[in-house]
């Protein structure tokens, strides 16, 4: 069964600007999560989604937004992108909704490696 | 909110040695995950263990969910096994699950 993808794997863009990023959760997941890690905060939840409704909101700024599709494909879209949004993007995948019901194991994907100028 | 401290934060080993990394967590939670992160970002799952003890070839894991930690012990290290090691735990927080993870320990096995 193929992992959890994320495309793209870098992306470079500089203030100001907007950025979409993609995940493709493991086959027959509904659930997919988003992460932030940076050398200084670390691993930080953004959000989740389950059946195309964000579930979950992290303490992030409005900036950062994100949508599932009905195939549980999932999109983050940071807009008016600042420096200190330079960070890996991980993105996680769970067959169920981590938020509803514990005991549930969430599988990453390789991450998209964001640098902001 | 919920702590999770890793130590140590920082281990420098030869190939061949064993090891054991701690995680502390302050409030009782649902599940727990250790990671490990390559050096591409991509963060693999160790365990999934809530409770008990877990094998998987040179690794084990252990939690004891009443006095909240978890190690992970790396027996006879391998240079393949550097890298960063999380642990994470879930737990509700304002009507929901979310993962909650620690600052990591810094692996570094040397040939």
């Amino acid at each position: 069964k193929a992992g959890v993808t994320q495309t793209p794997r870098y992306l470079i863009k500089t203030r100001g600007q907007q950025v979409t990023l993609s995940c493709s959760p493991i086959s027959g997941h509904r659930s997919v999560s988003w992460y932030q890690q940076t050398p200084g905060q670390g691993l930080q939840f953004l959000f989740e989604y389950f059946s195309e409704t964000q579930r979950n909101k992290g303490n992030f700024p409005g900036r950062f937004s994100g949508r599932q599709f009905s195939n549980s494909r999932s999109e983050m879209n940071v807009s008016t992108l600042e420096l200190g949004d330079s960070a890996l993007y991980l993105c996680a995948s769970s067959l169920v909704a981590p938020s509803r019901v514990p005991h549930n194991e969430q599988f990453f994907g390789p991450g998209t490696r964001l640098t902001v100028l | 909110g919920i702590q999770v401290e890793q130590s140590p934060p920082d281990l420098i080993l030869q190939e061949g040695a064993n090891s054991t990394l701690r995680c502390n967590f302050s409030d009782s939670v649902n599940n727990l995950q250790w990671f490990h992160q390559n050096p591409w970002g991509q963060l693999i799952n160790l365990f999934y263990i809530p409770s008990g003890t877990k094998q998987n070839g040179r690794l084990s894991a252990t939690t004891v969910a009443t006095e909240r930690y978890s190690l992970l012990y790396i027996s006879s290290s391998q240079t393949t096994d550097s890298g960063v090691y999380f642990c994470a735990v879930e737990r509700l927080i304002q009507g929901a699950q979310k993962l909650v993870f620690g600052q990591g320990t810094r692996l570094t096995i040397n040939p």
